[in-house]
């Protein structure tokens, strides 16, 4: 199946810092989620994004749709020790089936 | 409101042994699926269910991979005989309807490793 392409594949950065990672695709979709990932756990939804160019936050969190339908983007501002873990993103041109990133690994150090 | 439930958690087998996994999606929850997720990669369905309807089963390895969901409500997917590249971790996702919000919730998993 396909495999959409985040990057970078894993960031190191110290706690309070922002945190910026994007995702690709070869094709358009028109939903975009964005999950994390704990180890030993399923994803944990995130933000849901349904509209090109559509700007939304959860928190500390800011996700947006990319106008070419074929990215997307999340930002993490201060960054605290429980953000920890692996962020997937995932399409759909439906809404049935999702395609999932390779993650993104994010270590925050205090 | 309990979120899904899977089981085992992990399961250690020998290539060529049957394994089986269940799954119990959050209640009136309409939509199961089946996720593999390889070491580093993200998760890549397997068979999607639209009540005890199997809709979408284009990625599954049906030589040895098969799945139920009998009464619409919990499932089973099954391998049989297991392989070495079939350890991975094996996820199940509901949601309330197909096609809607796209709000999948995971259960934990069952990570399987096969010697």
């Amino acid at each position: 199946g396909q495999q959409l392409n985040q990057s970078p594949q894993s960031m190191f950065i110290q706690e309070g810092e922002d945190v910026s990672m994007n995702c690709t695709s070869s094709s358009i979709f028109n939903t975009w989620l964005w999950y994390k990932q704990d180890p030993g756990e399923g994803p944990v939804l995130l933000i849901a994004l349904y509209k090109a160019g559509e700007l939304t936050s959860n928190g500390r969190l800011t996700a947006q749709f990319g106008i070419t339908r074929k990215d997307s983007f999340l930002n993490i501002s201060a960054s605290i020790p429980s953000d920890v873990g692996i962020y997937f993103c995932a399409g759909s041109l439906t809404g049935n089936q999702f395609y999932f990133g390779t993650g993104t690994s994010l270590t925050v150090i205090p | 409101e309990a979120g899904v439930v899977q089981s085992p958690r992990y399961k250690i087998i020998e290539k060529k042994q049957p394994v089986a996994f269940w799954c119990n999606p959050i209640s009136g929850h309409n939509t199961l699926y089946w996720y593999r997720q390889n070491l580093g990669q993200g998760p890549e369905l397997l068979i999607r269910y639209e009540n005890e309807e199997a809709v979408d089963d284009s990625q599954l390895p049906k030589d040895r991979f098969s799945a139920e969901r009998l009464k619409g409500v919990d499932s089973t997917l099954k391998i049989q005989p297991a392989e070495l590249g079939d350890s991975a971790v094996y996820l199940c996702a509901s949601s309330l309807l197909a096609g809607g919000s796209g709000e999948q919730f995971f259960g934990p998993g069952t990570r399987l490793t096969v010697l």
